[in-house]
């Protein structure tokens, strides 16, 4: 079965400064997606950035970036600039591309101060 | 954008009460979900729906069951609530098909079973 793990329950980062949020996850298979969420403080979840395992080419949305290792089953979200908008819990998910409902680690909770 | 509508943000029931959790979206998404959301275990999916009338079991569909009488509307039943139901329930969509569509989510329900 798939599996998804993020190994940092808390992580902070200090504003403007850049910090990077771990994922690995387990999969024999090679075609497949990755997602990072995010959800603040009684707020709703969001989807922060995507990648399709076929791409070499991580992907990038304004801040947010990803590491994508595809032979080391690693996904991680890199937040440049932080800002205090940031803090939140974010999760990643994986989702088979023969699938339908997405795996989620446990998450990471990121506080930022100023 | 779309919209993922949950009945109610709190919601506070007696042990043995048959619950109701209801979710709309309003984009003709195939897909519905339901997720619960514990503190160090992340989102679990109880069961998910892929058309009307369809549902699939998810990780821990015990204690509950889905109905799905409209594209748009997806309930989540607890047949007799129990306190170890307490918990965050977040309802998703998302479209059909094999792709790297992302779920859109609910503002969540926060129910307590006293």
């Amino acid at each position: 079965a798939q599996t998804v793990t993020q190994s940092q329950p808390e992580m902070s980062v200090q504003e403007a400064e850049t910090v990077t949020l771990s994922c690995t996850y387990d999969t024999s298979e090679s075609d497949y997606y990755l997602f990072w969420y995010k959800q603040p403080p009684s707020r709703q979840m969001i989807l922060v950035i995507r990648q399709e395992a076929y791409k070499q080419q991580n992907a990038t949305e304004n801040r947010f970036s990803v590491n994508f290792q595809k032979a080391a089953k690693s996904f991680s979200l890199k937040i440049s600039d932080s800002q205090l908008g940031d803090a939140a819990m974010y999760f990643c998910a994986y989702k088979p591309q023969a699938g339908t409902a997405l795996i989620f680690g446990k998450g990471t909770t990121l506080s930022v101060s100023s | 954008d779309v919209k993922v509508t949950q009945s109610s943000r709190y919601l506070v029931k007696r042990t043995g009460e048959k619950v109701f959790l209801e979710c709309v979206q309003d984009m003709d998404h195939e897909n519905m979900f339901w997720y619960r959301q514990d503190p160090g275990l992340g989102l679990r999916l109880i069961y998910f729906s892929y058309d009307v009338k369809m549902k699939e079991k998810g990780d821990i569909p015990e204690g509950y069951s889905v109905s799905r009488e409209k594209k748009e509307r997806f309930s989540l039943i607890l047949e007799s609530a129990s306190t170890n139901q307490t918990s965050m329930y977040l309802c998703a969509s998302s479209w059909g098909g094999y792709s790297n569509q992302p779920q859109h989510f609910g503002d969540g329900t926060r129910l307590s079973i006293l």
